[in-house]
């Protein structure tokens, strides 16, 4: 365990479903990232949490929408999505927000396995 | 072409033998990761070189980096069969969030 859980491990769901993925640190860290992961494609950055505050969304679709209620916890639900929204998708932690400073170094969760039909 | 960039795309290699990676990038960074992913698994920290290194040892693992020629390596000496994994640069622009290339899949054969 690294410190950063998902749940689920693996969600499958149909287009027109609502579902949530679910990340927890236990690190005491301050910033909380979700990044997709698909096959043969590098990771892409989604949104990113600084102290409870989205300070990065990378042009993802509204069907997609994050919420971190506090700096422990975040969360990604999920509505209306399409099959080539199957991935696995990653949170992260690091200690701080300082994009570009050097020093920021990501703990990522195992993922959640998304598979929409 | 992308920021990080690994190269090869896939090694195959036998146990005991030693495995380079490399990795190119465009942009001037702070620093540069390497990370490891096990198969349908999350992203494990190896090693961080900042821009004022050229070279970092972490037991069997070694990285360079040439900021001349945005390139790093990373080398693992003595491979073994539980380094079978994907292994991803992640650079870090100036200012801007991380940004990993494709990845370089790893496998050792016993």
């Amino acid at each position: 365990e690294t410190g950063v859980t998902q749940t689920p491990r693996h969600l499958v769901m149909g287009m027109t479903n609502k579902k949530s993925l679910k990340c927890e640190q236990h690190l005491g860290h301050n910033a909380m990232y979700w990044y997709k992961q698909s096959a043969k494609k590098p990771l892409e950055l989604m949104f990113v949490y600084s102290l409870e505050e989205r300070v990065e969304n990378n042009s993802v679709p509204s069907r997609f929408s994050p919420e971190c209620p506090n700096s422990s916890h975040l969360f990604l639900h999920l509505h209306t999505l399409q099959p080539e929204d199957s991935a696995l998708y990653l949170c992260a932690s690091s200690q701080v927000w300082q994009p570009g400073s050097g020093a920021n170094v990501l703990t990522f969760g195992a993922g959640s396995r998304l598979t929409v039909l | 072409s992308q920021q990080g960039e690994e190269d090869p795309q896939a090694l195959s290699i036998q146990e005991g033998e030693n495995a380079t990676m490399n990795c190119s990038y465009k942009t001037s960074i702070n620093n540069l990761q390497w990370y490891r992913q096990n198969s349908g698994r999350g992203l494990v920290h190896l090693i961080l070189i900042r821009s004022n290194e050229r070279e970092k040892h972490s037991g069997r693992l070694r990285v360079t980096l040439d900021t001349s020629k945005k390139s790093s390596s990373l080398l693992i000496t003595a491979s073994r069969a539980a380094d079978t994994a994907s292994y991803f640069c992640a650079t870090e622009p100036i200012g801007q969030n991380f940004v990993f290339g494709p990845g370089t899949r790893l496998s050792v054969l016993p």
